[in-house]
Parts: C-alpha cells; structure tokens; sequence
C-alpha cells in the first residue's frame, strides 16, 4: 500500500505565507489522485478542507488554496491567521483504497 | 444536509469484536453515488482509512485491515455499521463515520462524523 508524505510540522508568522506538500513515497502526485485536504483542530472531527486538488468547501476561506507543485499535492495558506493553527492531512485516492498523509502540525508564531 | 452520528460501546475487551454503527440523517443512504465509510485515529496519532461501502453492498476495505474488517448497510434504517474482530490494544481509537461528496467510485470521505473514542481493555 501506497505511504503518503508530509512535512511533520511547519511554522509561519501571523500573515505569513506557508505551504505543505503531500506525495507518495514512489512516483508523484496527478490531478487522477484527487487530492484532498483536511483541517483538525484539537478535540475536533477533521474538516474537509480542499477536494480534488484546488476546489474549496463552502466553509473554506480564501486564504487556503490548493494546487499540484513540483510532482507534490500542495496546500497554500496566503496570510495566515491565528486560527489556522491546526493538524492538516492530505489523503490521496487510488484504486479502490484511499491513503491519509501522516499529517503536518502547523504553528501560527 | 447529510449529518452523520457514531454510535456504540466505548470499551471493549480485548480478543472480541467491536461494533460500531454510524446513523445518516438529512438524506438517504441509499443516494446515488455516496459512499459510507469509517475511519480512526489514534491518540495522538495521524487519520486512518478503515473502509467504506456502496449502498448496493458493494465493500472497499483498508488492505491492513480487511482481515478483520466488515462493514455493513442497513438501508431500511439509514445507517451503516462496522465491526472489527480480534481487537487489541492497538485499535483504540477515535472512529469517525464519513460520506463522500457524491462521486462514482470516489472513496474520499467529505463529511465526517464527530467521532466516538472506542478503548480496547485487556
């Protein structure tokens, strides 16, 4: 099964800009992936965040964008707020199994 | 709106089975192209896939898992189940219940459950 790769923690300034990177451990990531992203907070069910690479759920500020960087899924966080601190996992889609990244604990500082 | 409920024993022992059934309401399990599915995670750990399931029956299992794994669709109830045998100390967890956005054959969970903490106890 396929193991999917993310920075284990990240740290940006308040209105900094910030970007994680998802990928296998073999090849790179293509739009055929579907990537997703989720936001959990501490004590929280995840939230979907991104789906399908860049299209934001309803609830998802602008500030996040998701796009494919250097054969990587990528989650870019433009100004970021204090509120955005928080674990992201990415999970990527493959033929009849998904897989979650490890996560990455991002620190607004 | 699709809201999804976990429910069921928070503490099972170890050896048996644990069972867990996840409650859909603000829509019909039976909605083309939603797949229903589980996942856990660990304190403090990262998110697992556990599996998910078509309403026709049709199963999709985590391949480290699949062993022990079946899950489940009760359509005359709107709700969905799980059961994991031959639990250890290593399935405590959090599991949360999870729908996709409506996409044939996309496993991707998009709406997700609160949770619920299940503690295996030897």
């Amino acid at each position: 099964q396929a193991v999917v790769t993310q920075e284990p923690s990240l740290t940006v300034s308040p209105g900094g800009t910030v970007t994680l990177t998802c990928g296998p451990s073999t090849g790179t990531v293509t739009s055929g992936h579907n990537p997703y992203w989720f936001q959990q907070k501490p004590g929280q069910a995840p939230r979907t965040l991104i789906y399908d690479t860049s299209n934001k759920h309803s609830w998802t500020p602008a500030r996040f964008s998701g796009s494919l960087l250097g054969g990587k899924a990528a989650l870019t966080l433009s100004g970021a707020q204090p509120e955005d601190e928080a674990e992201y996992y990415c999970l990527l889609s493959y033929s009849g199994v998904v897989v979650f990244g490890g996560g990455t604990k991002l620190t607004v500082l | 709106q699709l809201q999804l409920q976990e429910s069921g024993p928070g503490l099972v022992k170890s050896s048996e089975t644990m069972s867990l059934t996840c409650i859909v309401s603000g829509g019909s399990i039976s909605s083309n192209s939603h797949y229903w599915g589980w996942i856990r995670q660990p304190p403090g750990k990262g998110l697992q896939w556990i599996g998910s399931i078509y309403y026709s029956g049709d199963t999709y299992y985590n391949p480290s898992l699949k062993s022990r794994v079946t899950i489940s669709v009760d359509t005359s109830k709107n709700q969905f189940s799980l059961k994991l045998s031959s639990v250890t100390a290593a399935d405590t967890a959090v599991y949360y219940c999870a729908t996709t956005r409506g996409q044939l054959y996309m496993l991707a969970p998009f709406s997700w459950g609160q949770g619920t903490l299940v503690t295996v106890s030897s």
